[in-house]
C-alpha cells in the first residue's frame, strides 16, 4: 500500500536552470497539493490540483512556477530559471475524493540552488 | 484568513514525562484540525484529525488532542513521552480557502520542536 511518492528526493540546480519535481499520489487519491517549506517560515500552500485541472493556485509565485497533474502520470511542479531563494523542501500531499483536507504527505524533494 | 499559532518553538521533556503542545487557530467557521509530526529530513506524518463530533480525538502513537471552540485551541497531549517522539510537531487548520476555489488547503503553524531527555 504505497504512500505518496516524490522524486527526486534531492535536487541540485545552478541558478537559471529548470527544476522539475514529481509527485505520485496515493492509490485512489485524485487530489494533489503542493507545499513549500522554507527555514524559519514553515509550510506554505502553493497549489491544489485535480486530474487535468488546477483548482487553486493562490499560493503560487506569479512567475517561474507552474504545476500540472495530467490524466496519466504524476503531478509535476516546475520551476523555471531557479534562483537561490527557491532552495527549500517541496512537499506533495494527496487526499481522497472526499477532500476534506485530510492530506497525506510524501517525503519531499529538497531543492538546492547553487 | 485562517491562521495557526504554535506559541512554543522548542520544548524539552524527560522521557516518561507528560507532554502538551499548544495550538491556537483562527478560522471563520468550524475548522478541520490536524496534527502532523516531522522527523529530520522526512515528510509529515498525520497524527490525528478533528472534523466534528467528540472533541477529544485519539491518534496514533498514543497521542490525543482536544478541540476547545471557546478557546480556539487544539492542544496535543501524550501521557508518557518516549525518546522516539523527539521530532517537530505541526498543527494545521483546513477548510474551504478564502479564495472560494473549493480548495481544502492546509494552513500550518510554524512548528514546535520536541527534544526528549533520556
Amino acid at each position: 500500500n504505497a504512500g505518496v511518492m516524490q522524486n527526486p528526493r534531492h535536487l541540485v540546480r545552478r541558478r537559471g536552470q529548470e527544476a522539475r519535481l514529481r509527485c505520485s499520489p496515493m492509490k485512489g487519491h485524485s487530489h494533489v497539493y503542493w507545499y513549500r517549506q522554507l527555514p524559519e517560515e514553515g509550510l506554505k500552500f502553493m497549489v491544489y490540483l485535480q486530474k487535468e485541472n488546477i483548482i487553486d493556485e493562490s499560493g503560487m509565485p506569479k512567475e517561474r512556477f507552474s504545476a500540472e497533474f495530467p490524466k496519466e502520470g504524476p503531478s509535476i511542479l516546475r520551476i523555471q530559471q531557479v534562483v537561490r531563494g527557491d532552495s527549500a523542501a517541496y512537499f506533495c500531499a494527496s487526499s481522497p475524493p472526499s477532500g476534506r483536507g485530510e492530506q497525506y504527505f510524501g517525503p519531499g524533494t529538497r531543492l538546492t540552488v547553487t | 484568513a485562517q491562521s495557526v499559532t504554535q506559541p512554543d518553538i522548542h520544548i524539552t521533556v524527560s522521557e516518561g514525562a507528560s507532554l502538551e503542545l499548544r495550538c491556537n487557530y483562527s478560522y471563520g467557521a468550524t475548522p478541520y484540525l490536524f496534527w502532523y509530526v516531522q522527523s529530520p529530513g522526512q515528510g509529515l506524518q498525520l497524527l490525528l484529525k478533528y472534523f466534528s463530533g467528540d472533541t477529544l480525538v485519539q491518534g496514533i502513537k498514543g497521542f490525543e488532542a482536544e478541540f476547545k471552540r471557546s478557546q480556539s485551541s487544539f492542544n496535543l497531549r501524550k501521557p508518557s513521552v518516549h525518546w522516539s517522539d523527539a521530532a517537530e510537531y505541526f498543527c494545521a487548520v483546513g477548510g474551504y480557502a478564502d479564495s472560494g476555489a473549493g480548495s481544502y488547503q492546509l494552513t500550518f503553524g510554524k512548528g514546535t520542536k520536541l527534544s526528549v531527555i533520556p
